[in-house]
């Protein structure tokens, strides 16, 4: 079976401080892991993927498979990055499954 | 290029009956997921789609199915609907082989049962 978990529902930070959203996971196999973002009034979007190694809007990702997780972090938070935040894992089956979402609040 | 489109947007139904979700896939993608999404939970997966056929399924019973068509558009279908199925559905598509399988989601489809 596959599981994600997003222990946060809610983070709340003020701009300019460093923000972590954390998302853990299990999984048998070798994971595929994305970070998915939700705007306001917008769809579901990719944000980026472990696999890929980048850093989309400031935003980094690093997959330890040690401790099973996929923290999304970035040094610097703005008040644009508020937004629903998802962890998904890509399973041998096509199936992408998600955690429930941490909503980010970027205080002024 | 056109994105993902779906269609109604909202949706009201009573319990027992019927509905056909609709969903066109982005210019140039041949698979399409469904997805699931209840009030303050993240996307379900339910099926998905490629070359007509499901390629995959989730915790789902059968009384949930779907199609694709030959231009890559796909219908999700729920009968016997229950109260519990009221949620977003979503509709994602992608290009099959296309690396790490990103999928680009629409709108969604909000279908309360009552």
């Amino acid at each position: 079976a596959q599981r994600v978990t997003q222990p946060e529902k809610l983070l709340s930070v003020f701009k300019g401080a460093p923000v972590e959203l954390k998302c853990n996971y299990s999984y048998s196999g070798s994971p595929e892991l994305f970070w998915y973002v939700q705007y306001s009034r917008q769809r579901l979007q990719l944000l980026l993927r472990h696999i890929s190694r980048e850093s989309i809007k400031g935003f980094t990702a690093d997959l330890n498979k040690g401790e099973t997780s996929f923290h999304l972090k970035k040094p610097f938070a703005q008040e644009e990055d508020s937004a629903m935040y998802y962890c998904a894992l890509l399973g041998s089956n096509y199936k992408l499954t998600f955690g429930k979402g941490t909503l980010l609040t970027v205080n002024p | 290029e056109t994105g993902v489109t779906q269609s109604p947007t909202h949706l009201i139904k009573t319990r027992g009956q019927q509905v056909t979700l609709r969903c066109s896939s982005q210019s140039g993608h041949n698979t399409v997921s469904w997805y699931q999404q209840a009030l303050g939970q993240g996307p379900q997966f339910i099926f998905q789609y490629y070359r007509e056929e499901e390629n995959g399924r989730g915790n789902f019973p059968p009384r949930f199915s779907g199609l694709q068509f030959p231009n890559y558009s796909s219908e999700l279908n729920v009968n016997a609907l229950e109260l519990d199925d009221s949620a977003l559905y979503l509709c994602a598509s992608s290009l099959w082989g296309q690396a790490y399988n990103e999928q680009f989601f629409g709108p969604g489809t909000r279908l309360t049962v009552l």
